[in-house]
């Protein structure tokens, strides 16, 4: 069973770059059976995916974040990382990994890490 | 983007007693190609990442209680919970995963009567 879990700063500063990662055991990050996606959930608030890579390295992320946002795989540790640049206090949120068979629905989830942009 | 609304925002019921939730879709998650419903239900508990409980629209996950059950096609879905635990307060969200972006129903907060 496949199982993440998120690491990284817990507050960046405005105008700077967010750098999250996610480290998977009991799966590969170089297995075509998954997708590999960042979600987060602002305090209070509801959800919203933010983008998803695959083993190939084929990226897909959300129009809303798209000029910020970058996806990467690092095979060689198993892990696949979130990076967002220009941060303001809207990016404060819990930021989750989540994995997703192809044409299917995310499954399982990180625990989530919650970040603050502050100054 | 396919935009997800659920109803109603908040929910009330009674413990042994039917909680209802409905999400529309502003376009169909219906494939033509498979005839499935691209449509995923979660839970999620305070302090905890969503955990999946349907998936097109009507499969339950592997140990999901028989009492959480979904239906609809095309956009319009329902999830019931047919005899309300205490363990099922939570806040539920659809989600469509039929195109990208993937987008979420902004959530129905269900409480005990």
């Amino acid at each position: 069973q496949v199982q993440l879990q998120e690491s990284g700063p817990g507050l960046v500063k405005p105008s700077e770059t967010l750098s999250l990662t996610c480290s998977v055991s009991g799966g590969s990050v170089s297995s075509a059976s998954y997708y590999w996606n960042w979600i987060r959930q602002p305090p209070g608030k509801g959800l919203e995916w933010i983008g998803y890579i695959y083993y190939s390295g084929t990226t897909k992320y959300n129009p809303s974040l798209k000029s910020r946002v970058t996806i990467s795989l690092d095979t060689s540790k198993n892990q696949f990382s979130l990076k967002l640049s220009s941060v303001t206090a809207a990016d404060t949120a819990v930021y989750y990994c989540a994995s997703k068979i192809p044409s299917g629905w995310f499954d399982p989830w990180g625990q989530g890490t919650p970040v603050t942009v502050s100054s | 983007d396919i935009v997800m609304t659920q109803s109603p925002d908040s929910l009330a019921v009674s413990l042994g007693e039917r909680a209802t939730i409905n999400c529309k879709s502003s376009q169909s998650v219906l494939s033509s190609s498979n005839n499935k419903n691209y449509l995923a239900w979660y839970q999620q508990k305070p302090g905890q990442p969503p955990k999946v409980l349907l998936y097109w629209a009507s499969t339950p996950e592997s140990g999901v209680p028989d009492r959480f059950s979904g239906s609809g096609s095309g956009t319009d879905f329902t999830l019931t919970i047919s005899s309300l635990q205490a363990e099922d307060v939570a806040v539920y969200y659809c989600q469509q995963y039929y195109s990208t972006p993937y987008t979420f129903g902004q959530g129905t907060k269900l409480e005990i009567k």
